[in-house]
């Protein structure tokens, strides 16, 4: 079982629709990152989160350290948030989910 | 927030080829730069961890005289991929963390294709 569990692995959505991107860890932790990774390649860091909730613009990432669980929500999805999204868990290094592909079509 | 550049974005070369990739806190001093290997729809794989003036730490599995990491400056730590090979075409991800709180800054990662 990997320690860092991300779903949906593959998610599509109408334009407008609201997100959410689940991540799952059984380790301890300091911080958890939402990544973003467009297709080029490029990573873009969204969150670093330790406790509670972060807003930036459309995008929402909330953690509940006692249940090991985040969430990344984006409202009025839009084609350009079409890209990969990753969890990554800071323990005395960075362990990364495989990703979630989100497509949002027009 | 602060900037990590990653230099070149992508680079073609010929088999036996040695590349060299380099990977640049532009307005931080980063005591610690990590290198991440990513196969297509794999997630990112720790190759090494290098801190400034010491020799990196790899990751197990991780050819060391393969991948040469040095760490000269707060600001510049560069991967050199030696006798490249087909099998080395990846895509090379470089963040720095300046040590507080464990905070990464990532690259936007170098794409590689070995002929």
């Amino acid at each position: 079982k990997n320690e860092v569990e991300q779903s949906p692995q593959n998610l599509t959505a109408q334009e407008g629709e609201f997100i959410t991107i689940n991540c799952s860890y059984s380790v301890g932790i300091s911080a958890l990152h939402w990544l973003q990774q467009h297709p080029g390649g490029g990573i873009v860091s969204l969150f670093m989160l330790s406790s509670g909730k972060k807003k930036h613009g459309r995008l929402i990432a909330t953690i509940n350290i006692q249940e090991k669980h985040s969430s990344l929500h984006i409202t009025a999805s839009h084609p350009r948030d079409s890209a990969v999204y990753i969890c990554a868990v800071n323990t005395d290094k960075l362990i990364f989910g495989t990703g979630t592909r989100l497509q949002v079509f027009p | 927030g602060a900037v990590v550049s990653q230099h070149p974005s992508w680079v073609i070369c010929k088999s036996g080829t040695s590349v060299k990739i380099e990977c640049r806190s532009l307005d931080f001093q980063a005591t610690t730069m990590f290198w991440y290997r990513q196969f297509p729809k794999q997630s990112l794989m720790l190759m090494a961890t290098s801190n400034e003036g010491s020799k990196a730490t790899y990751e197990q599995g991780v050819e060391k005289d393969k991948f040469l990491i040095n760490h000269a400056s707060l600001t510049l730590s560069t991967l050199t991929v030696t006798s490249a090979h087909p099998e080395d075409s990846s895509f090379y991800i470089c963040s720095a963390s300046a040590g507080r709180r464990n905070i990464q800054y990532f690259g936007a990662g170098t794409r590689l294709s070995v002929l």
